[in-house]
C-alpha cells in the first residue's frame, strides 16, 4: 500500500531564511509526486508535481522540489522565504487516474 | 484561469440527515474525485469517478455515500444519513487526464 510520510507536524523559519521541508513516500511503482499548499481557510493549491524525468521541478511561488528515488523522498525547497508563505503544505503520491495518497502536512510559520 | 468550485462552503445538519455536497470541475476534464479531511488529520481519498461510473472508492465510502453526475457541469456527493463522524471539510477535485488533480475550496460540514 502506497503511503507518505512528512516527519515535521510544525516548522518555523525567519522571514528571508530558506526552507525544506520532508516527504518520504513508499510506492511500489513510480510514482505520481505532488506537492499542495492550504493557506487557512482555503482549498489545496497545486505548487508543483513530478512524473518523470529530471530530478529537480520547479514551481510556483519560488518553490522547488528535489526527487530521489534512492532515498523515496520529495522534499521542497525555497530559497528565501516570505511571510505569505506561512502555511500547511502537503505532499502526495499517486498513479494516473487514481487516488491521491497525503501525508500529514507540515504547518509553516514564518517570524518576521 | 478556470477552477474547481464548490457550495455550500459551509453545511450544518443533524444526524441523519441528508446532505448533498456540490461541485463543478474545471469544464474539459474528465476525472472527478472526492477527499475528505477531518479536522486535524489527513486528508482522505473517497471515491474517482470517471466516464460516468466510479472508478474506484475507498473503505470510507460505503452505502451511506453516493456521488452523480448530474448534468454535463455538476458533480454530487450525497451522504444519506449523517453521522457525528462525517464531520470534516469535503473536497472535490477534476483532472482532464488523471494525472494532475486540481482541488476546490472545500465543504466544512458539520454534524451536529
Amino acid at each position: 500500500a502506497q503511503s507518505v510520510t512528512q516527519p515535521d507536524i510544525h516548522i518555523t523559519v525567519s522571514e528571508g531564511a530558506s526552507l525544506e521541508l520532508r516527504c518520504n513516500y513508499s510506492y511500489g511503482a513510480t510514482p505520481y509526486l505532488f506537492w499542495y499548499v492550504q493557506s487557512p481557510g482555503q482549498g489545496l493549491q497545486l505548487l508543483l508535481k513530478h512524473f518523470s524525468g529530471d530530478t529537480l521541478v520547479q514551481g510556483i511561488k519560488g518553490f522547488e522540489a528535489e526527487f530521489k528515488r534512492s532515498q523515496s523522498s520529495f522534499n521542497l525547497r525555497k530559497p528565501s522565504v516570505h511571510w505569505s508563505d506561512a502555511a500547511e503544505y502537503f505532499c502526495a503520491v499517486g498513479d494516473a487516474g487514481n487516488m491521491l495518497t497525503f501525508g500529514g502536512g507540515t504547518r509553516l510559520m514564518v517570524k518576521p | 484561469e478556470p477552477e474547481v468550485t464548490q457550495t455550500p462552503s459551509h453545511q450544518v445538519t443533524q444526524m441523519g440527515q441528508e446532505v448533498i455536497l456540490r461541485c463543478v470541475p474545471i469544464s474539459n476534464h474528465l476525472y472527478f474525485y472526492w477527499y475528505r479531511q477531518i479536522l486535524g488529520q489527513k486528508v482522505e481519498f473517497l471515491v474517482s469517478f470517471y466516464n460516468n461510473e466510479i472508478s474506484e472508492k475507498s473503505e470510507i465510502f460505503d452505502d451511506q455515500f453516493s456521488v452523480e453526475r448530474p448534468d454535463g457541469s455538476n458533480f454530487t456527493l450525497k451522504i444519506r444519513s449523517t453521522k457525528l463522524e462525517d464531520s470534516a471539510m469535503y473536497f472535490c477535485a477534476s483532472s482532464a487526464n488523471g494525472e494532475t488533480q486540481y482541488f476546490g475550496p472545500g465543504t466544512r460540514l458539520l454534524v451536529l
